[in-house]
């Protein structure tokens, strides 16, 4: 089982709300990722971590940042939310060869 | 660069229907393959993967076989049931790299 927790799991803001989903995992991962999930399903890389003090962009652009601070912590801020920020957000770790998912904070912005 | 092909869906099948579910990948050097599976509301979990060429992976009646010579991971499963109605990932990783390649997703529905 999983050791990898997504905080809030749905959220419904208004247009401008700064906002930050919590991404937590108790595994001692080093490699730490964001995906976007759209409607059709598919995944997209937006940011990645090697370890502590380690933050990359991933393949598709984001107007989200994330931090690395500890290696359990991996959270993603949105400065100011948009409508077309409105997705489903998977966190995942890895150790060698898996990816390790939370469960998804789906975000919704009016 | 690497990638992964699966077969669109949705896949809409009655319950104890044989299951497929194709993926063709391309890569350099010696990917492990995965099927990754997503039930409604929650994340990815893995399913099954292999390693290396000819190995097979299994885990709840689903089973794929890593096919260097066609670059292939197809998933299977002998008798679906409607437990199964899930998104299904194909993906491959490179050991010493750092990204997942994932195929695009496939829906299967099982009916009752």
């Amino acid at each position: 089982e999983a050791d990898i927790y997504q905080t809030p799991r749905y959220l419904v803001i208004g247009t401008g709300k700064k906002i930050t989903l919590e991404c937590s995992q108790t595994m001692g991962h080093d490699k730490m990722y964001w995906y976007q999930q759209d409607p059709g399903m598919e995944l997209h890389l937006i940011h990645y971590s090697y370890g502590v003090n380690s933050t990359e962009k991933g393949d598709l652009s984001s107007e989200s940042t994330v931090s690395r601070i500890r290696t359990e912590h991996f959270p993603l801020t949105l400065e100011s939310a948009r409508p077309s920020h409105t997705s489903q957000y998977l966190c995942a770790s890895r150790d060698t060869g898996e990816l390790f998912f939370g469960e998804g904070s789906r975000l919704t912005v009016l | 660069g690497n990638s992964v092909t699966q077969m669109e869906g949705p896949v809409t099948l009655s319950e104890e229907a044989f299951l497929t579910i194709n993926c063709t990948y391309t890569a350099t050097g010696y990917p492990s393959l995965f099927w990754y599976v997503q039930y409604p509301g929650e994340g990815l979990q893995l399913l099954l993967k292999a390693t290396k060429a000819d190995d097979k992976g299994s885990n709840k009646g689903f089973e794929a076989t890593y096919r260097k010579e066609t670059t292939s991971f197809h998933l299977e499963k002998g008798s679906v049931q409607v437990s199964d109605s899930a998104v299904y990932f194909c993906a491959l990783y490179n050991t010493g790299g750092f990204k997942t390649i994932f195929g695009a997703g496939t829906r299967l529905f099982v009916k009752a």
